[in-house]
């Protein structure tokens, strides 16, 4: 089994500020990495699929790299709305379909 | 555009089955282009997939869960459901239905989109 780990738990920054977000799995995924985003009592939904192709109506202020083991999610300007848990998901080897445990980013 | 909706029991008692259905509208339960699955989040933790099935009737299930699952489609009512049996109050959770476009090569998916809104299911006497 691939486990991703997410770093940081925890990310507190201000509107207006740029955010990184790292996914780092045990062994090689290549680029098959996605990144959902999830508010309070809502369903996950897609930002980012293989590692830097960003789903339909993703803004253009996300933006996925990285291959292989690591994985980076930056967010160029903090918006309101970006506040949330951002998990990574791998597909690469499966059964079964992993997720990282999360970050949550918080407002300073 | 395609619409996922989880329907079920909230409450399921220990050591029983756990029985959820999805309901699939703006396509058909039947496309070779999607799988069909659910994941599972319980309260204030992360996501578990929990399995996958292919509209051809492949199924794939997390090796931690398998044992106890079975996913399975009902093409006549455009459904796929989930059961997962002999629950214990571990299994108390959110559970999401999801679908995946298939990819080009065998056993293959891709991401999960969309998901439905999610169901709270509580395992308690």
């Amino acid at each position: 089994e691939i486990v991703l780990t997410q770093s940081p738990a925890t990310l507190s920054l201000s509107p207006g500020e740029r955010a990184t977000l790292s996914c780092r799995a045990s062994q090689s995924v290549s680029n098959y990495l996605a990144w959902y985003q999830q508010k309070p009592g809502q369903a996950p939904r897609l930002l980012i699929y293989d590692a830097s192709n960003r789903a339909t109506g993703t803004p253009a202020r996300f933006s996925g790299s990285g291959s292989g083991t690591d994985f980076t999610l930056t967010i160029s300007s903090l918006e309101p709305e970006d506040f949330a848990v951002y998990y990574c998901q791998q597909r690469s080897n499966w059964p079964p379909i992993t997720f990282g445990q999360g970050t949550r980013l918080e407002i300073k | 555009q395609l619409q996922l909706q989880e329907s079920g029991p909230g409450l399921v008692k220990p050591s029983e089955t756990l029985s959820l259905t999805c309901t699939v509208s703006g396509g058909s339960i039947t496309s070779t282009s999607y799988y069909w699955g659910w994941i599972r989040q319980p309260p204030g933790k992360g996501l578990e997939w929990i399995g996958s099935i292919y509209s051809g009737g492949s199924t794939y299930y997390n090796p931690s869960l398998k044992s106890r699952v079975t996913i399975s489609v009902d093409t006549s009512k455009n459904q796929f459901s989930l059961k997962l049996s002999s629950v214990t109050a571990a299994d108390t959770a959110v559970y999401y239905c999801v679908s995946a476009t298939a990819c080009i090569s065998a056993n293959c998916l891709n991401w999960f989109d969309p998901w439905g809104q999610g169901t709270l299911v509580t395992v308690s006497s």
